[in-house]
This record gives C-alpha cells, structure tokens and sequence, in this order.
C-alpha cells in the first residue's frame, strides 16, 4: 500500500498558540489529501478536504480561520491549529488517495494546556 | 446528509469462532466500500474492500459481502485470534458535495483466548 507520514506525532502547547502539523505522500503523488479528528473511541471525523492548488473544502461546523489548511505540493499537506485551546486537544489523522483508497499517516495527538 | 450505520458497537467472540460486523449506508450512488482495522493509538489500515460491480470478496481469513439493493456490507472474520482484537472502522464512498468517505461509528472486537 502507499505510504504516508505524519509530523509531529505528539504536541503539547500553550494555549493561544498555533500548531502546525505536516502530512506527505512518500511514494505517489496526492492531488486530494484529507484531515480527520478523532476523539478517544469514536469514529473518524472528516474535517476538510485539502486540495492541491486550490482551497481546501470544509466539512460543516469546523471554522476555516481556526483550522488552516494550505496544500502547496503534490506530497505536502499542513494543518495549522490557530490559536489552540484546550478544547482542541484529539487525535488528528491525514489520509491521501493514490486512486481512490485512502491511506492514513499515523496521526497527531495534539495537548493544548 | 449521508451517514453510515455500524454494528454491533462492541463485539466479544472466543478465539477460533467467527465474527460479523455490518454496516449499511444511505447514499444510493456509494461506489467504493473499504474497511479498516485500528489498533490503540494507531493508524486505521485498510484490510479489505470491494466495490459496488462486486457482491463480495475474500482474503485468508476476511471476507465482505454487499448488498447494493439493500445497501449493506458485512465484514466476516474466521478463525478469529487475538491479534483480530481492535477497533473496526467500515466506509462508504460518496459524491455528496465532494468525493470523500463516510465512515461508520466503529465495532471494537475483541477476542478471547
């Protein structure tokens, strides 16, 4: 299967900063990568489809200036986490589809204190 | 909006027995079923899919069925051992809006030596 990584995989920040989390394709090309939460023994909650060149489109409820996405290449995708509160703190999960299976990085466990 | 229904949420089975979990989806244009294996902490990993031209699929030990007229897909494991204990995730494709996956509540199996 394809390979996707995943950076950092644990934060602990302040509350009021911003987190930037990475996600690349390693070995094929992402034109569509995806970001997920995950809270503890719940399901995947897609947040926002990144698009590469484009804007990224937002599932309903999740604010566009509090979770930035930018998809500047065809193997970077960044999350960005503004202004981060506790509230915030999960499991966050990027995937990319060579074709149209999705692979999951190894996730991002983010502690906001 | 389109969802997925997952059960039985939690799964028991002695070890050597065989288990079942189902889902049945709403988006009647839902192309692409895949399911995913999660261990704690860990990243979802595809273990098997199928699509909709297909009634069901096996490898080894896991199989899925689809019923497009009914709209469910079953995941069946045989010969279960502990190392099947994890959390299930099924999925179904939709074009609602944009191409994106709509994942199911998760069935965490465990399996009892």
């Amino acid at each position: 299967g394809a390979v996707v990584s995943q950076h950092p995989s644990r934060v602990i920040c302040k509350s009021g900063t911003s987190v930037k989390i990475e996600c690349r394709s390693l070995d094929f090309q992402a034109t569509t990568m995806f970001w997920y939460r995950q809270f503890p023994k719940k399901s995947l909650m897609l947040m926002a489809t990144s698009n590469e060149g484009s804007k990224a489109t937002y599932e309903q409820g999740v604010e566009k200036d509090k979770f930035l996405i930018n998809h500047a290449s065809l193997t970077l995708s960044t999350l960005t986490v503004t202004s981060a509160h506790p509230e915030d703190s999960s499991f966050y999960i990027c995937s990319a589809e060579p074709q149209e299976t999705q692979y999951f990085g190894p996730g991002t466990r983010l502690l906001v204190l | 909006g389109e969802n997925v229904e997952q059960h039985p949420s939690t799964l028991s089975v002695q070890e050597g027995d065989s288990a079942v979990i189902k889902c049945t989806y709403s988006d009647s244009a839902s192309n692409y079923f895949p399911w995913y294996k999660q261990e704690l902490g860990k990243r979802p990993q595809l273990i098997i899919d199928i699509r909709s031209n297909v009634g069901e699929k096996k490898d080894q030990r896991i199989a899925v069925t689809l019923n497009k007229t009914a709209k469910h897909f079953s995941l069946h494991i045989t010969e279960t051992q502990p190392e099947d204990s994890a959390v299930y995730f099924c999925a179904a494709s939709t074009t609602s809006g944009t191409y994106k996956y709509i994942f199911g509540t998760g069935t965490r199996l465990k399996v009892l030596a």
